[in-house]
């Protein structure tokens, strides 16, 4: 799996739209953009995942550059509750049981 | 999105004794389960891989006999740490992933906390 590369460590003001970086320059064509966050003392959530097209969903936005070598994760409207480590992953889409491989992440921390 | 549950949530133990760890699926079937661990200020590492009704693989540097892993079933894997040292303190995280039906996400549990005094 291709590796990334993300800030260690980010501050964004409650109510605000955080937008945390990752870089995958070595990211092959069958390779996913998968995004977690683990809130301190708890397991990994699953946010949001993307090919090449941009998603949205309910927590999130993501968007991938064309040459899809860098994204970013948007939190429109960040809470305290976003407080988290984020973690963005890479990895191949298959049938089989790949796991996931998790990096150092960025620390977002949400100011009042 | 899909539930897993963890007991205990932590756990006290001496040293040199067993503690197990479960983890279950409470809404899908977790053909492979992960179990990941995790120490202070440090990122998840991959212990081992799962799949129900097989062996575990284990990552390198993973003790098999000390760690050992259970998925009897689809909704449930078991991690037994023995003859549990200090060093062992941990998080230990499992997830889940179904397979089967072509799903990739895969959903953790809340954790454990063991602590070996």
């Amino acid at each position: 799996d291709a590796k990334t590369t993300q800030p260690t460590s980010m501050d964004c003001a409650e109510g605000r739209a955080a937008n945390l970086p990752c870089n995958h320059s070595t990211i092959s064509g069958n390779e996913y953009v998968y995004w977690y966050r683990q809130i301190h003392s708890q397991g990994p959530q699953y946010i949001i995942h993307g090919l090449k097209n941009n998603e949205t969903n309910e927590m999130a936005s993501l968007i991938i550059t064309e040459d899809r070598k860098s994204s970013t994760l948007i939190l429109p409207h960040a809470t305290l509750r976003d407080t988290a480590v984020y973690y963005c992953i890479v990895r191949v889409l298959s049938g089989s049981a790949r796991q996931l491989t998790f990096g150092s992440g960025t620390q977002l921390t949400v100011l009042p | 999105g899909a539930v897993v549950s963890q007991h205990p949530s932590w756990v006290i133990c001496k040293s040199g004794t067993s503690v197990k760890i479960e983890c279950r699926s409470l809404d899908f079937q977790a053909t492979t389960m992960f179990w990941y661990r995790q120490f202070p200020k440090q990122s998840l590492m991959l212990m081992a891989t799962s799949n129900e009704g097989s062996k575990a693989t284990y990552e390198q540097g993973v003790e098999k006999d000390k760690f050992l892993i259970n998925h009897a079933s689809l909704t449930l894997s078991t991690l037994t740490v023995t003859s549990a040292h200090p060093e062992d303190s941990s998080f230990y995280i499992c997830s889940g992933r179904n397979g089967r039906a072509g799903r990739h996400e895969q959903y953790f549990g809340p954790g454990t906390r063991l602590t070996v005094t």
